[in-house]
């Protein structure tokens, strides 16, 4: 069983609508937990970083939420633009194996249409 | 931002042919350097975590004889598939974390192999 499930595994929504992607974990402790953008043929790039005490963590049309008792979190986009059509991956980094130490979603695949 | 840059960003060699890919850390030093591969809509799976002037740490799985990583500087790291066998086509990215314990990791572009 994967210890970082996202759901949905894509998603189509129209360009200025709002969307909201989860992520389901069940690495215990954690340091913290990122979510990334990638776009195709890209690497990563981060958008959010929250540690275990964070709730909360903006970025532009980014939010991120973490909820650490139900070890849930959320990324909502807000008024979606053709260019966030990418897979967006949340990543849990426990405190064992050093503060690097990364696991990585499956991701949800985004697409956004005009 | 940090920039992490790769190259080349697509190869295609033969196989039985061993290829180098190169990832710098451009504008800061890394200390620790990591590569991934990740296959078409799979996650980035960790290869192996590379400390400047030590031996690369592999994981379970993963042959440290055919995927040499060498961290010779603070700000460049070679992963170099060697005996490169078509089951090995897969997009590699590496990423590269700064000192003073930053929770930064800063990912380059991505190599995309094709062993024919």
């Amino acid at each position: 069983k994967n210890q970082v499930e996202q759901s949905p595994q894509s998603l189509i929504i129209l360009e200025g609508k709002n969307c909201t992607l989860q992520c389901n974990y069940t690495v215990s402790p954690f340091s913290n937990l990122r979510w990334y953008k990638q776009d195709t043929g890209r690497g990563p790039v981060s958008l959010t970083i929250m540690t275990f005490s964070e709730n909360t963590k903006s970025n532009g049309r980014y939010t991120a939420t973490l909820d650490a008792d139900t070890k849930q979190s959320s990324l909502h986009i807000t008024a979606s633009q053709l260019s966030d059509s990418a897979s967006y991956i949340c990543v849990v980094s426990p405190i064992s194996g050093g503060y690097n130490k990364l696991i990585f979603g499956a991701g949800t695949r985004l697409a956004v249409h005009p | 931002g940090a920039v992490v840059s790769q190259h080349p960003s697509w190869v295609i060699c033969k196989s039985g042919t061993s290829v180098k890919i190169e990832c710098r850390s451009l504008d800061f030093q890394a200390t620790t350097m990591f590569w991934y591969r990740q296959f078409p809509k799979q996650s980035l799976m960790l290869m192996a975590t590379s400390n400047e002037g030590s031996k690369a740490t592999y994981e379970q799985g993963v042959e440290k004889d055919k995927f040499l990583i060498n961290h010779a500087s603070l700000t460049l790291s070679t992963l170099t598939v060697t005996s490169a066998h078509p089951e090995d086509s897969s997009f590699y990215i590496c990423s590269a974390a700064g000192t003073s314990g930053s929770l930064e990791q800063y990912f380059g572009p991505g190599t995309r192999l094709t062993v024919t």
